[in-house]
């Protein structure tokens, strides 16, 4: 199994350019998460989909942040614009849900994102 | 704020020593998980707890929970220079429905184990 995995590692762009992640969950979890971590903020929740509905994204900063989940299989997360107080690392995580008292969540090795 | 809080906010030893970070927590919830994350990665889950469990054991760590003090602690038995990293606590929330998924994390402890 390659785990969870996300892409791009590492995205360096200028302020107002539109940014996207994109994240592959392991095959056969049927919940994602993306999560946001800063210095300031630690690991901040900002929305999750359970087969492939978003269940809460109260966690989303602001409009310019977007996300989908097509499928089961590819989630992407957009910010447009990008403004420098977006710079962090972004992480997608999955799990299955078999007991719900379990949520034990399997992390990608997130997406630092760098705005100028 | 967080709904978990650890301290201490960093924690240097040497290897052979133990090493015991806590957690603090503000509501009700149905279970406590810590977490490792060694620097550049990602997070990997080291162990659950459950609100009606008070400790629990997995290889050298051993995890405490009191409920009604809403904290938890993580030991580390006989540390390794390979156990540096920053460790989470998280907490999920009492609810039903969906909220499974509304882990919140604390701003974690740094651990630095001196070889």
């Amino acid at each position: 199994d390659a785990g969870v995995i996300q892409s791009p590692r590492h995205e360096v762009t200028e302020m107002g350019q539109e940014v996207t992640l994109r994240c592959k969950p392991i095959s056969g979890h049927n919940s994602l998460f993306w999560y946001r971590q800063t210095m300031m903020r630690g690991l901040e929740l900002l929305i999750y989909f359970n087969n492939n509905v978003p269940i809460d994204d109260s966690g989303m900063p602001e409009d310019r942040f977007s996300a989908k989940m097509p499928n089961a299989s590819f989630s992407t997360l957009k910010i447009q614009p990008s403004e420098p107080r977006d710079s962090a690392v972004y992480f997608c995580a999955s799990l299955i849900v078999r007991n719900p008292g379990a949520n034990v969540l399997t992390f990608g090795a997130g997406s630092r994102l760098t705005v100028l | 704020s967080q709904q978990g809080e650890e301290d201490p906010q960093a924690l240097s030893i040497q290897e052979g020593e133990n090493a015991t970070m806590n957690c603090s927590y503000k509501t009700s919830i149905n279970n406590l998980q810590w977490y490792r994350q060694n620097s550049g990665r990602g997070l990997v889950h080291l162990i659950l707890i459950r609100s009606n469990e008070r400790e629990k054991h997995s290889g050298r760590l051993r995890v405490t929970l009191d409920t009604s003090k809403k904290s938890s602690s993580l030991l580390i038995t006989a540390s390794r220079a390979a156990d540096t990293a920053s460790y989470f606590c998280a907490t999920r929330p009492n609810a039903g429905g969906t909220s499974y998924g509304k882990l919140t994390f604390g701003q974690g402890t740094i651990l630095t184990v001196h070889p």
